[in-house]
């Protein structure tokens, strides 16, 4: 089973880049890296999925290294709406898999003004 | 285009009753998933199912039950409640597979078991 770990919490002020890496040794070949992001009261919001190498969109990017076995979630230039709980998720995808889906531990980040 | 909608919102059980849950998927979605949040666990996968069939299961006891119809409406029965179910419940939904496409979740059902 992929397991993930990301750290428990990260500060930063507004206006910095922030990183947030997810560890998955044991992903599988066929597995996608899913970010949500997740305000309180809420349910969580999807923000990037990538499968290798580096994915881009408005909002974040993702790095994977050829290896697989972790993922970096890029946001650029935070700003105090990010404060929020982020996840990593890493699907044991494929039709009939009857392996269960993995959401990470959450990673907290607070922005400062 | 509706979002995922779950009825009810809030909840409150004592121990040993049953509660139903109910999801309404993005129209044209037919995956449906459901999850337990709760402070000390974080967020726990518990079923997926697609096409009215369960397809993938989380690693939760058999009283967590739930079924999806024809429309791709799912509700998700918890039987025999213990003051540790008290969660917030999420219900995801998504087109295809849901390791593959991203996944879009309700408000969530706060259940509180007294």
């Amino acid at each position: 089973l992929a397991k993930t770990t990301q750290p428990i919490s990260m500060d930063s002020y507004e206006g910095q880049e922030v990183n947030i890496t997810c560890s998955h040794n044991n992903i599988a070949t066929n597995d996608y890296i899913t970010w949500y992001q997740q305000f309180p009261s809420q349910g969580p919001r999807f923000i990037i999925q990538g499968y290798k190498t580096k994915v881009t969109n408005e909002v974040a990017s993702l790095f994977i290294p050829a290896d697989r076995k972790s993922s970096t979630l890029s946001l650029p230039r935070v700003s105090l709406s990010d404060t929020a709980v982020y996840y990593c998720l890493v699907g044991l995808g494929g039709y009939n898999n009857t392996d269960k889906l993995i959401f990470g531990t959450g990673t907290r980040l607070q922005v400062f003004p | 285009k509706a979002g995922v909608t779950q009825t009810p919102r809030y909840l409150i059980k004592t121990r040993g009753q049953q509660v139903t849950l109910s999801c309404s998927p993005i129209s044209g979605h037919r995956s449906v998933s459901w999850y337990q949040q709760t402070p000390g666990q974080g967020l726990q996968f518990l079923f997926e199912y697609f096409s009215e069939t369960q397809r993938n299961k989380g690693n939760f006891p058999g009283r967590f039950s739930g079924r999806q119809f024809s429309n791709s409406r799912s509700e998700m029965n918890v039987s025999t409640l213990e003051l540790g179910d008290s969660a917030l419940y999420l219900c995801a939904s998504s087109f295809r597979d849901i390791s593959y496409n991203e996944q879009f979740f309700g408000p969530g059902t706060r259940l509180t078991v007294l």
